[in-house]
């Protein structure tokens, strides 16, 4: 298994560039969580997914957007990036809440400039 | 709102000590807690995770507590060796919803 895998691994995009980052996880696990982590701080959860066709916010999910079609992929997508958005962004998957470890990717940097 | 906290944010150690992190939250009503690794431009790596109804969880030399009712965990690192050093994060998954809640973490170095 290649567990959670993320893409790109680094981005730089100008003010009022689009883009999506995409992750893809082959464990079959149904939930699945976009974080954004910035610089010596702990992870804000920014959307989430708790199966195929089913979305919900985090605590910062302003200025992004997620769609979930299938499974495995889990893609965020950012509209109309800002300075803001300068983060490290991460994907994970667990098989369930009932007491299982949560699956990290290796994470996206992103810089708005 | 479940705030996590963790304390200190650094921390540097000689090879061979033992040592204690810790990490605080405010809301007792939570089904688990879990700790993390993070190293330097990676990803995050589950180390050990506690259920609500048990006490402690042990994976080598790492040794957690889970102490519910006074909203702390620590995590215990035996005989650190300088591969210890990382950033180390709790997260907690309280009973309602299915969001996890981070620490900020702490940054973990052992001197050889």
């Amino acid at each position: 298994n290649a567990g959670v895998t993320q893409t790109p691994k680094f981005r730089i995009l100008k003010i009022g560039q689009s883009m999506t980052l995409q992750c893809t996880q082959d464990m079959n696990h149904n939930y699945m969580y976009w974080y954004r982590q910035d610089p010596g701080m702990g992870l804000k959860l920014i959307y989430y997914s708790v199966g195929a066709g089913i979305t919900d916010k985090g605590e910062v999910p302003n200025g992004y957007n997620v769609s979930r079609s299938t499974t495995e992929d889990f893609p965020l997508r950012l509209e109309l990036a800002a300075p803001s958005q300068t983060s490290v962004y991460f994907c994970a998957s667990v098989s369930g809440t009932q007491g299982r470890k949560l699956f990290f990717g290796s994470g996206t940097q992103l810089s708005v400039l | 709102k479940q705030e996590v906290t963790q304390i200190p944010a650094a921390l540097s150690v000689p090879e061979g000590e033992n040592l204690v992190l810790n990490c605080s939250f405010t809301d007792s009503a939570i089904y688990n807690l879990q700790w993390f690794r993070q190293d330097p431009g990676k990803g995050l790596t589950s180390l050990l995770l506690i259920q609500s109804s048990q006490r402690e969880q042990t994976s080598g030399r790492l040794n957690a507590s889970l102490d519910k009712s006074s909203g702390r965990s620590t995590l215990y690192i035996a005989a650190s060796q300088p591969g210890d050093s990382a950033t180390y994060l709790c997260a907690v998954r309280s009973n309602a919803g299915n969001m996890l809640t981070f620490g900020g973490g702490t940054r973990l170095m052992v001197k050889p």
